[in-house]
């Protein structure tokens, strides 16, 4: 079946210690979205690429980056990360910008010591 | 700036029909998409609106007025499976997803 992964689905990393989130689609989907999500709360769109034009959110921190190497793979890179980072990162994809359909991954939930 | 309201939480009981509202102001409109969220997991998409009117599905049915920037989702013939949280999200008129911060319905035996 065709589908959006999410690797690890929990990671529990340190104060500080950067972590890499991984995401992997079989749709062959154009755009591709990093969201974050804490309890209780909207999605927050970090970025998201159209084919390998990226998009950032004016305000998302530097600490987080991104990279698509190619159309299946998106990561999220998250450099020193706080205890106001840990929340669940969700993944979606969509064929196109226009008609905005997004399928999610089951999403990573990261926990922050 | 933008914004999306639905109720923060609803209540209802098994086997009956619930109405969850969806009010928007957003920059520009190409759409609204309601989508069902359980707790710890992924959100799925339910439907989507572009014109005015009512979309049914199965049990599910949505429905839009741009004039008036509101929406609802009805839910009929409710089951415990349906708990969960129901998220409205606009898409504006640069193709961006706005996302309203979820509707956390409990179904009660």
């Amino acid at each position: 079946d065709a589908m959006v992964i999410q690797n690890p689905r929990y990671q529990v990393t340190q104060f500080g210690k950067p972590v890499t989130l991984s995401c992997s689609q079989t749709l062959n989907h154009n755009v591709m979205y990093w969201y974050q999500q804490k309890s209780s709360q909207a999605p927050k769109l970090l970025f998201h690429y159209y084919d390998k034009d990226f998009n950032n959110e004016a305000d998302t921190p530097d600490n987080f980056q991104s990279r698509r190497p190619n159309t299946s793979f998106c990561f999220l890179d998250i450099r020193s990360p706080g205890l106001g980072d840990a929340a669940m990162y969700l993944c979606a994809t969509s064929r196109d910008r226009e008609y905005n359909e997004q399928f999610f991954g089951p999403g990573t939930r990261l926990t922050v010591l | 700036g933008q914004n999306i309201d639905q109720p923060t939480e609803m209540t209802a009981t098994e086997g009956a029909i619930v109405q969850i509202n969806c009010t928007y102001q957003t920059s520009g409109f190409n759409g609204l998409f309601w989508y069902q969220q359980h707790a710890g997991e992924a959100p799925t998409f339910l439907s989507y609106n572009v014109l005015d009117g009512l979309e049914e599905k199965g049990r599910f049915s949505s429905f839009l007025s741009r004039s008036k920037g509101y929406s609802y989702l009805l839910l009929k013939e409710l089951q415990m499976k349906d708990s969960a949280s129901y998220l409205c999200a606009v898409m504006d008129s640069n193709y961006q997803l706005i996302w309203g911060a979820g509707t956390k319905l409990i179904i009660k035996p």
